[in-house]
């Protein structure tokens, strides 16, 4: 089973700074889709970023950049000039297309605070 | 709106009740999937549809928990003789159906069983 991990329970940055989030992941298949997903304080699920596997380029999202790197199972998520409202906890998630259907399997989540 | 909802969005009852939790997909959407999410916890797998067929419910706990989406869009989850240990937020996303598709989360319904 793909199992999805995130080491770092808490993570703090001062605003208008840089922040990595770490995850890795383990699978044995070479085609499958990474994502990061930002959980505000409203608890709802927002989609901040998405990395297909087959693409070699690191996926960037105005302040949101990846760090991929498929043969070290990693997939890091940077933050740069940090905002408050950049404050919620971060999930790292995995999908495959093909044994496992198209079920998301998430990590245990970064909280990240942005102090003023 | 055009996004994912869910209602309730708050739901308490107590041990031993049957509850139906509601999901409207965005439109245009045919795949449809289930997540429970424990406080402090990333979301974990229920089950999925694509259109009407029920394509993996392999995540469901125990047979006390069921889904249905009959004509294709709106889905109900049902979790009959609720118990303490089924209190989570319980999360509906939906995607199209083309490959490499995003799925996209509603607000989530919190389950409270007394």
């Amino acid at each position: 089973a793909q199992t999805v991990t995130q080491s770092q329970p808490e993570m703090s940055v001062q605003e208008a700074e840089t922040v990595t989030l770490s995850c890795t992941y383990d699978t044995s298949e070479s085609d499958y889709y990474l994502f990061w997903y930002k959980q505000p304080p409203s608890r709802q699920m927002i989609l901040v970023i998405r990395q297909e596997a087959y693409k070699q380029q690191n996926a960037t999202e105005n302040r949101f950049s990846v760090n991929f790197q498929k043969a070290a199972k990693s997939f890091s998520l940077k933050i740069s000039d940090s905002q408050l409202g950049d404050a919620a906890m971060y999930f790292c998630a995995y999908r495959e297309e093909e044994t496992s259907g198209s079920r998301l399997t998430f990590g245990e989540g970064t909280q990240l605070t942005v102090n003023p | 709106g055009a996004g994912v909802s869910q209602s309730p969005r708050y739901k308490v009852t107590k041990r031993g009740q049957d509850v139906a939790l509601r999901c409207d997909p965005i439109s245009g959407h045919v795949s449809l999937y289930w997540y429970r999410q424990a406080l402090g916890q990333g979301p974990e797998f229920l089950t999925y549809f694509n259109y009407e067929a029920q394509q993996d419910k392999s995540g469901l706990p125990n047979d006390r928990f069921s889904a249905e989406r009959p004509e294709g869009s709106i889905s109900t989850l049902t979790i009959q003789r609720t118990e303490q240990r089924d209190s989570a937020m319980y999360r509906c996303a939906s995607s199209p159906i083309y490959r490499g598709y995003t799925q996209y989360f509603g607000p989530g319904t919190r389950l409270t069983v007394l």
